[in-house]
């Protein structure tokens, strides 16, 4: 069964400074990535997902993930945080084909200090 | 256009008893999903509908049923409510016949067993 671990519970960053929120999976084949992000009170908003080709993955408000098969991960970077970018982050992995259910991991908390 | 809606958006009930949820998909969805999202967690997958028949679902009990109506919204039952059932539940929509569409997530139901 397919799984996926974000290891940080809570990650904090000053504005201005770069991210990264770590993520491993688990999934015997080609995997379908996502990373989602959910604000206080809110559903999950897609940021960006890889399903084939470039490895490099461009997403909304900024962020990228580089998706690395022989390390089983889907980092998320951005260059420069904003305080409105403080939230809890999700990376999920689906099944190929079909009509996929995806798997998150537990999440990753997102503190921007000013 | 309007995107998934759900209601209500804060519920408390007390142990033993019912509710439920309800969700409008997307305009153009045909498919719904719903999800448990524990305090802490990452969301957790109940089941899928499509086509007014349930076509995935995940590992929870038979206390958990959903129905989905000809204009594809759907609603999520629970009975016999524990105060473990206590969570956010999430409705996702997407389009069946599209393998690596994306899920587009509602602000969710906050559920609060007493």
């Amino acid at each position: 069964a397919q799984s996926v671990t974000q290891p940080d519970i809570h990650i904090t960053v000053s504005e201005g400074a770069s991210l990264e929120l770590r993520c491993n999976y688990s999934y015997g084949a080609t995997p379908y990535l996502f990373w989602y992000v959910q604000s206080p009170g809110q559903g999950l908003q897609l940021l960006l997902k890889y399903f084939s080709g470039d490895t490099l993955v461009q997403g909304i408000k900024g962020f990228e993930a580089e998706f690395k098969r022989s390390q089983s991960s889907f980092n998320l970077r951005k260059p420069s945080v904003h305080w409105s970018d403080a939230a809890e982050y999700f990376c999920a992995v689906a099944e190929e084909g079909g009509s996929y259910i995806p798997t998150f991991g537990r999440g990753t908390s997102l503190i921007v200090h000013p | 256009d309007a995107g998934v809606t759900q209601s209500p958006t804060h519920l408390i009930k007390t142990r033993g008893q019912q509710v439920t949820l309800r969700c409008s998909p997307k305009s153009g969805h045909d498919t719904v999903s719903w999800y448990q999202q524990a305090l802490g967690q990452g969301p957790q997958f109940i089941f899928q509908y499509y086509e007014e028949e349930e076509r995935q679902r995940g590992n929870f009990p038979d206390r958990f049923s959903g129905h989905q109506f000809p204009n594809y919204s759907s609603e999520l039952n629970v009975n016999a409510l524990l105060l473990g059932d206590s969570a956010l539940y999430l409705c996702a929509s997407s389009l069946w016949d599209r393998d690596t569409d994306t899920q587009y997530f509602g602000p969710g139901t906050r559920l609060t067993v007493l």
